[in-house]
């Protein structure tokens, strides 16, 4: 079956500029989990959700960053004024049961570059 | 908090070579193990995990790593590489008691020479 999407797969834009990354999980997965990618580094935890709701949002930088998956399925996660240090490859996973020993299932990311 | 730690960045191998990357976490309670694999143009995907048994575990394309709690270790390791086994490789820890929350190490990359 079809696995985890992501849109889109590149995004530049201006420092100051809001964008919206979006994923789309494997059909029936009830965990959503959002992480940056940073060159060089390991995925770094952002959030996730269970079915639509934002379980731990601990990740999350600080309040220019924020995630919604308000059906239990398509995700977005926004970035408000965005800035250079923003830039990173931003990686999108689901599981199918969302308990610690499920396997997670990535996406392509997104690789955002800020001017 | 928990961490990971991968000590080897770069490993370069010849074809048939064995292979053993390091990977030492801190938490302090019950953890939830994974070796996660990346290959040139390709997503992130499990190559094994471990969260109870046998602290042997086995994964895919002939990979297997071991838990030793003593030494806070799930090192990675295959026998006989491939140029296939070309890729990098991430390990990963979660808590028992938070299920989404998984840390990352910075990943090791393996060249494997023909």
């Amino acid at each position: 079956g079809a696995g985890v999407s992501q849109s889109p797969r590149y995004k530049v834009t201006k420092r100051g500029q809001d964008v919206a990354l979006r994923c789309d999980p494997i059909s029936g997965h009830v965990s959503l989990y959002w992480y940056r990618q940073a060159l060089g580094q390991g995925p770094e935890f952002l959030t996730y959700f269970n079915y639509e709701a934002q379980q731990d949002k601990s990740g999350l930088p600080n309040d220019r960053f924020s995630a919604e998956r308000p059906e239990g399925s398509i995700s977005t996660l926004t970035i408000q004024r965005t800035e250079q240090r923003d830039s990173a490859m931003y990686r999108c996973a689901s599981s199918l049961a969302g308990t610690s020993t499920d396997t997670q299932y990535f996406g392509p990311g997104t690789r955002l570059t800020v001017l | 908090a928990q961490s990971v730690s991968q000590h080897n960045h770069h490993v370069i191998l010849s074809e048939a070579a064995s292979l053993e990357l390091g990977c030492n976490y801190s938490y302090g309670g019950t953890v939830n193990l994974f070796w996660y694999v990346q290959y040139p143009g390709q997503h992130l995907q499990l190559l094994l995990k471990y969260f109870s048994g046998d602290p042997l575990v086995k994964g895919i394309k002939g990979f297997e790593a071991e838990f030793i709690k003593s030494k806070f270790s799930f090192n990675l390791r295959k026998p006989s590489v491939q140029w296939s086994d070309t890729a990098e490789y991430f390990c990963a820890v979660n808590a028992g008691t938070n299920a989404g929350k998984s840390t990352f190490g910075d990943g090791t990359t393996l060249t494997v020479k023909p």
